[in-house]
Order: C-alpha cells, then structure tokens, then sequence
C-alpha cells in the first residue's frame, strides 16, 4: 500500500517569513496529493491539491510542488501570518478521478508562526 | 460545496456501552464513506472503507466487530462503537468522495470513562 512520509514535524517561522513542508510518497500509481490544514478538535480542511499530469499550483500565498520521478510534494507558504499556525497535513491517493481509492496521510507538520 | 455532516460532535460515555456516529452527505450521494480515527497530536489512521450497499472493508488491527459500521443509503453511514472503553477515546471523523476530491465530516470526540 502507499506510504507518505511527511517533513518536518514541527516548525517555526517569523511572521512574513516562508514556510515548507515535504512529503515524499512510494506508489508510482498514486496521481492526487492534497493538502489539509487542522485546527485542533476540527475537521481537516483542503488548503490546495495537485494532480499528477502537474507540476506545480499557486493559490495566492500557498503553493505545491509535484516532482513525480522522484515521488516527492512540498507545500510552500509565503509571508506567513499567525492565523497559519496549525498542523498541516499532506496525503496521497489514486483517487484522482473517481473511486473508492482512500487518502493516505502524512504524520502532520505543526507550523507556528511567531508574531 | 459538498457538504457531510457528523453527529454527534461530541460524547462521553460509560465504559462498556455503545455508541454511534453518523455521517450524511447533505447534497450529495456518497456511495463511499472512510472511517478515520485520530488520537491526540497523530495522523489520521483509516479505520473501515465502506460502500453503500455492501460490507465494509477494515484496515488491519481494526476489530471488525467492535466497529461496527452500516452504510445502508447514498447519504448516511454509521459507525457503532461497541462495549467501548477507555482505549477507544478518540477524535472519529468521517469522509466522503465529492468527485473529484473529499469531503470530511466535522468530527466526534468519544471520552470513554
């Protein structure tokens, strides 16, 4: 089965300053990684994704990274502010399109943000 | 956008009883619901994928009869937590395919006491 290892489990960043993330995965088959963001006592919410037939997503201050070859995904984000402390997680899947494919997680990454 | 709703949100409740959370996709059809269970500052860990109509499938080391989980309609699953006990304290949440992506529940927080 897949397998998500996620980097580093913790970190600390200035407020304005970047923040990266890293996950790597092991099935070659898996073609949708996205990530979450998690509040303590929420429910993860979906901050950006990327599919396989891509390189790279920007949305605003976050960004992904895909390098298929090899199996690795990076979450990057920029002029962070403290309302981006929380734990991120990434994860993969097959399921890209449609199925019952499940999300394999990472173990999380708790990011604070010092003002 | 899709919407699952998880009930209860939270609960406490005696060690050797049951209980049970349900999650409905409110405008959608989830013909697939995944079980997940999280303890304090870990991953979440999939318990049991299961698919309308039919029985669901459970990961390894997951007793399949101590988490019991019905997914009888396209719009409600359930998973029972039977003669529960303090080792099963822990944050359930459950999560649906919307197309392309998933939809997650908002989480039920069980203290077994």
């Amino acid at each position: 089965g897949e397998n998500v290892e996620q980097h580093p489990s913790t970190l600390s960043v200035q407020e304005g300053d970047s923040a990266v993330i890293k996950c790597t995965y092991s099935d070659s088959a898996s073609n949708y990684f996205p990530w979450y963001k998690q509040e303590l006592g929420k429910r993860p919410q979906l901050i950006i994704d990327i599919r396989s037939n891509v390189g790279e997503k920007k949305d605003q201050r976050i960004a992904v990274t895909l390098n298929k070859t090899a199996k690795h995904f990076s979450l990057h984000i920029t002029e962070t502010q403290p309302e981006d402390s929380a734990v991120y997680f990434c994860a993969a899947t097959q399921g890209a399109g449609a199925g019952s494919y499940q999300l394999t997680f990472g173990k999380g990454t708790k990011l604070s943000v010092i003002p | 956008g899709a919407v699952v709703s998880q009930h209860p949100s939270w609960v406490i409740c005696k060690s050797g009883t049951s209980v049970k959370i349900e999650c409905r996709s409110l405008d959608f059809q989830a013909t697939t619901m995944f079980w997940y269970r999280q303890f304090p500052k870990q991953s979440l860990m999939l318990m049991a994928t299961s698919n309308e109509g039919s029985k669901a499938t459970y990961e390894q080391g997951v007793e399949k009869d101590k988490f019991l989980i019905n997914h009888a309609s396209l719009t409600l699953s359930t998973l029972t937590v039977t003669s529960a006990h303090p080792e099963d304290s822990s944050f359930y949440i459950c999560s649906a395919r919307d197309g392309g992506g998933y939809t997650f529940g908002s989480g039920t927080r069980l203290t077994v006491v």
